[in-house]
């Protein structure tokens, strides 16, 4: 299986609550991230969470790790049509070079 | 903007051309990265450059060539590909070694294989 796995889509009205989930297979990662994509844009780092964290909130973001499950969670609150974008879970090891591994991505579609 | 920038934004080229990938980084960063982001793929690694030595290398076929002349600069030469090949490249960069390492990104190039 893959490191990383996310669902691919997620479809939310607008002003509802978004949740996308991320399952990793690393128990050793260090930090967590999730990125956003935009329409002909490259990867942006939206927010992160250590590993001795279970949640980490910023403005509409909170992101929730369950360690022990190895699943990680970031909820967007009042969802907006500009947050329409693929979002994409990543990891980082604890150890060797810390180059993040990153899922599929979650298309988010969000309708008025 | 990221401070990673990309050339071109869109290539189309014939199995039988040789072009190159530009990708440029002025935030000091002592890595850079090359990304292949497919259709219904996981975003795959290709390869990366630490301190100007390749140090990762996933099984790309030789029909891709990365060269890092210095720490700002990254190029992937391409010569003979197939159409499988067309995606959208992205290159990045950070500072490596650093644990909390946020990756930058460029905008990519769609590139077509015709």
């Amino acid at each position: 299986g893959e490191d990383v796995e996310q669902s691919l889509f997620l479809s939310v009205r607008e002003g509802d609550s978004s949740v996308i989930n991320c399952t990793y297979t690393d128990s050793s990662s260090t930090y967590l991230y999730w990125y956003k994509q935009e329409p002909g844009a490259g990867l942006q780092l939206l927010t992160y969470i250590f590993s001795n964290m279970d949640m980490k909130q910023d403005q509409r973001l909170t992101v929730l790790l369950n360690k022990k499950d190895k699943h990680l969670s970031l909820r967007i609150a009042d969802t907006q049509t500009g947050d329409s974008a693929i979002y994409f879970c990543a990891e980082t090891p604890s150890g060797g070079s810390y180059i993040p591994t990153f899922g599929r991505g979650t298309s988010l579609i969000v309708h008025p | 903007e990221t401070g990673v920038t990309q050339t071109p934004r869109h290539l189309v080229m014939g199995m039988t051309n040789k072009k190159s990938l530009k990708c440029e980084q002025h935030l000091g960063h002592n890595a850079m990265y090359w990304y292949k982001q497919s259709a219904k793929k996981p975003l795959e690694l290709m390869f990366v450059y630490s301190l100007e030595e390749r140090v990762e290398n996933n099984s790309v076929p030789s029909r891709f060539s990365p060269e890092c002349p210095n720490s700002s600069h990254l190029f992937l030469h391409l010569h003979t590909l197939q159409p499988e090949d067309s995606a959208l490249y992205l290159c990045a960069s950070s500072q490596e070694r650093r644990r909390n390492t946020e990756a930058f990104f460029g905008q990519g190039t769609r590139l077509t294989v015709v």
